[in-house]
């Protein structure tokens, strides 16, 4: 059964530095997600892709953020310069319509 | 605002019990879904209710949904052991369009004692 993978499954990073967290969404899904959940806390909500552009994000998703499709099979969340909060699970989930199928996610720490 | 809380915020039954978990939402929904996540690990799409439907089967799942109430449930009957799980509802709201975001509750914590 096709699932959604993501890489690295973990990372750390020093505070300031520019992390790239990549996932691949099951194929012939027409939408994609992130979202993240800190430890203990909520899942919440990043940002949705639709054809190719961003169709919402949240207030997390500032400039610090960005995501691209690079090559019509990876899905890309890029945080520029990252923060201690930004210490989190990070999961990508894609969607042919509903229902939202998650990957296993990244767990980053930055230090 | 907190769409999606869930109750009890831990529960811990005996193997062979029925467990049941409820959440309540906030705004109007266009579906709801149930998810369950284990320790530290993805989450995994368990069940999806439209909101116009009442009632959803799967296997040992049971999922109710009364719009009246902003209300769900989730029931797992005959649980095992394997049970054990936090377990997320997660509604995707009317105004949603194309856009679909899932608004998280904070879970339940199942453990299902052998």
């Amino acid at each position: 059964e096709p699932e959604v993978t993501q890489t690295p499954s973990h990372q750390v990073t020093q505070m300031g530095q520019e992390v790239i967290l990549r996932c691949v969404p099951i194929s012939n899904h027409l939408y994609f997600y992130w979202y993240r959940q800190i430890l203990g806390q909520k899942v919440e909500f990043l940002v949705s892709f639709y054809n190719n552009e961003i169709s919402e994000k949240s207030e997390i998703f500032d400039d610090q953020f960005s995501v691209e499709r690079p090559d019509g099979s990876n899905f890309t969340l890029k945080i520029r310069s990252t923060k201690l909060e930004d210490s989190a699970m990070y999961f990508c989930a894609s969607s042919p319509e509903e229902t939202q199928y998650f990957g296993p996610g990244t767990r980053l720490l930055v230090l | 605002s907190q769409q999606g809380e869930e109750d009890p915020q831990a529960l811990s039954i005996q193997e062979g019990e029925n467990a049941t978990m409820n959440c309540s939402y906030k705004t109007s929904i266009n579906n709801l879904q149930w998810y369950r996540q284990n320790s530290g690990r993805g989450l995994v799409h368990l069940i999806l209710i439209r909101s116009n439907e009442r009632e959803k089967h799967s296997g040992r799942l049971r999922v109710t949904l009364d719009t009246s109430k902003k209300s769900s449930s989730l029931l797992i009957t005959a649980s095992r052991a394997a049970d054990t799980a936090s377990y997320f509802c997660a509604t995707v709201s009317v105004s949603a369009g194309n856009n679909r975001k899932l608004i998280w509750g904070l879970g339940t914590s199942l453990a299902v004692n052998p």
